[in-house]
């Protein structure tokens, strides 16, 4: 089935890095943009990154830009979000999301179960 | 940027009763809004699309209206399996989510 599945979450100390993986089965990894939204413990949900079908195009949160840099292979079906200089406030579960269609449209269809990130020294 | 103010932050309703949450934006974001429900400990689902558009699966009694800034979300007939927090989305520019409803039954 459809499916999305995000690991490579962790603790990490301020100033550290950390790449998450989500890895897609079920529909045509290449045809979507995908995107990296996130949520903090009891907070709500912060959109992060987005990637276009072929990796060409990304955009980022004011919040993560020059930190975070999101990535993808096609080939493995994979996403990647790899996360330097690490803050406190970039403690959250972490969700990978397919966008709905295979023209962008910012609306999320298909979510991972999300990767705890904490961030605390 | 495109600020989403959601009210109410909770509510608690009675099995059967009709719920409705709004949205209202600090500027237009025509029709690029979306409703989605996250159950305690679970990923989001995408609900309504496009202000009014059920996304496929998704039961009928929820339904989405509104245009330019202001937006609202019903349950029509509300379910103890409908206990979640609800957020609106707008994507007119770059994602951003509502600060979301926590819906409990009374």
């Amino acid at each position: 089935q459809v499916q999305l599945v995000e690991s490579g979450g962790g603790l990490v100390k301020p100033g550290g890095s950390l790449r998450l993986s989500c890895v897609a089965s079920g529909f045509t990894f290449s045809d979507y943009y995908m995107t990296w939204i996130r949520q903090a413990p009891g907070k709500g949900l912060e959109w992060v990154s987005y990637i276009s079908a072929n990796g060409n195009y990304t955009k980022y949160a004011d919040s993560v830009k020059g930190r975070f840099t999101i990535s993808r292979d096609n080939a493995k079906n994979s996403l990647f979000l790899q996360m330097n200089s690490l803050r406190v406030e970039d403690t959250a579960v972490y969700y990978c999301a397919r966008d709905a269609t295979t023209v962008r449209s910012d609306s999320f269809d298909i979510w991972g179960q999300g990767t705890m990130v904490t961030v605390s020294s | 940027d495109i600020q989403m103010t959601q009210s109410p932050s909770s509510l608690s309703a009675s099995v059967g009763d009709r719920v409705t949450i709004t949205c209202q934006a600090n500027q237009d974001i025509n029709y690029h809004l979306n409703w989605y429900q996250q159950k305690p400990g679970r990923a989001p689902r995408l609900l309504i699309y496009d202000v009014s558009d059920l996304e496929t699966g998704a039961p009928s009694r929820f339904s989405g209206s509104g245009s330019g800034t202001d937006f609202s979300f019903t349950i029509s007939s509300l379910q103890p399996e409908d206990v979640a927090t609800y957020y609106c989305q707008q994507y007119e520019t770059l994602p951003h989510f509502g600060q979301g409803t926590k819906v409990e039954i009374k």
